[in-house]
Formats: structure tokens, sequence, C-alpha cells
């Protein structure tokens, strides 16, 4: 089984409003990625976690707030958002974050669609 | 910073033609390259994954190519079908531990 599985499918939330995004793997992944990505572009990476800690952080604006409770489960709390946060958010998931493993390969889950109002 | 370029960002062809998509990158130093596949709006489907080591692999009427020295990447699709319409990423995994993802080339395969 290589799936990624996410939820919601679509959200539309206001800009005072705190939601949450869930992504689950259960192919004993130990990385686990949040993207985003805007209509007609490429995705850019969020965040990393890497065996549940935090390793990766591009930057992000601190109104999203990344979680890994355990090595299956990756949330993203949301809260005080704008309208150009809007975009597909992605979640994805490999063995590790070492690319020299020969068994290395993201798979990615099927997004959340997030419009702020 | 590594750039990857994948040329053409658009095609449409007749059903039945094979199909080459290429892909370059700027920093050879990779651990290996990833072909996604992305139908509009949803999320990506990992099409190959070649390690650096490789030269190419394929998967039914899929193959995908690997020179890591001059950074260059080719996917082909033998016999196209309508259903292979979609955007086709590539994206190589380096020293940063991030995929790099180019824009796409954007397949429509005509009926």
């Amino acid at each position: 089984d290589t799936e990624v599985t996410q939820t919601p499918k679509h959200l539309v939330m206001g800009m005072t409003n705190k939601k949450s995004l869930k992504c689950e793997q259960h192919m004993g992944h130990r990385a686990m990625y949040w993207y985003k990505q805007k209509a007609k572009k490429p995705p850019e990476l969020m965040f990393v976690y890497s065996y549940e800690k935090l390793s990766i952080n591009e930057s992000v604006p601190s109104r999203f707030s990344p979680e890994c409770p355990n090595s299956s489960l990756l949330n993203l709390h949301l809260h005080a958002l704008q309208p150009e946060d809007s975009a597909l958010y992605l979640c994805a998931s490999s063995q590790d974050t070492i690319g020299r493993t020969s068994s290395y390969e993201q798979y990615f889950g099927p997004g959340t669609r997030l419009t702020v109002t | 910073k590594q750039e990857v370029t994948q040329i053409p960002a658009a095609l449409s062809v007749p059903e039945g033609e094979n199909l080459v998509l290429n892909c370059s990158f700027t920093d050879s130093a990779i651990y290996n390259l990833q072909w996604f596949r992305q139908d509009p709006g949803k999320g990506l489907t990992s099409l190959l994954l070649i390690q650096s080591s490789q030269r190419e692999q394929t998967s039914g009427r899929l193959n995908a190519s690997l020179d890591k020295s001059s950074g260059r990447s080719t996917l082909y699709i033998a016999a196209s079908q309508p259903g292979d319409s979609a955007t086709y990423l590539c994206a190589p995994f380096g020293g940063n531990n991030r995929l790099a993802f180019g824009k796409g080339n954007q397949v429509v395969v005509i009926p």
C-alpha cells in the first residue's frame, strides 16, 4: 500500500478562522512533508519532518504551524491566513530523508484545496 | 540552487504516437530523480525513480533515462493514449535533501 491520505479534500475559511489539515500514511515512512502548490506552478516545499522532528522549515510564515503527533500523522494548523494563501496543499512521505538510500521515493497525497476568503 | 528546466512546456500529440519529455538540471550532484504525473487539481503520482547510479528505469510503457554528468533526463511514453493527458514533473533530489521541481510538461493526447 503506497497511499497517503489527506483530509479534508476542500476547505474554505475566513481570515480569522483556525483550521487544520491532516495527513496520514501507513507505509512505515519516517519522513513527512508539506508542500504548497499554486495554479500552474510546481510544488513548493514548506516543512519536512524526520523521525517526528521538524528538520526543514522553508521560512514559512508563522500562521502555518506544522505538527507531527506520531510517525503516521502530520497536521498543518492554519490561523489568520491571507487570501494569497489559497492553494493546493500537498502532503508527502518517504522512507527517510536520505536520498542516497536505494529505496528512497516520495509519495504524495491527493491534496487539500484551500480557499481563504 | 538547483534549476530544473522541462522542454517542451506543452505539447499535443495524436493517440498512438510516442512521447518524449525532456528535463535538464544544473547541479549534477544528485542522489536520484523522480518523474511524477499530475492531473488537474490532483496530487502527484510517482511514475519512476532513477537512482544516480542507474542509466534508465522502465515501467510498462514508460521509460526514463538519466545522464547525470550532463544533467539530463528523458521520459519516453510509448504508444500514447488519451489517458496519458496530464502534466509530467521532473524532480531531482540532491544533497540539500529536497526535491527540485521543474515547471512540467503539459501533455494532451488527441483521440
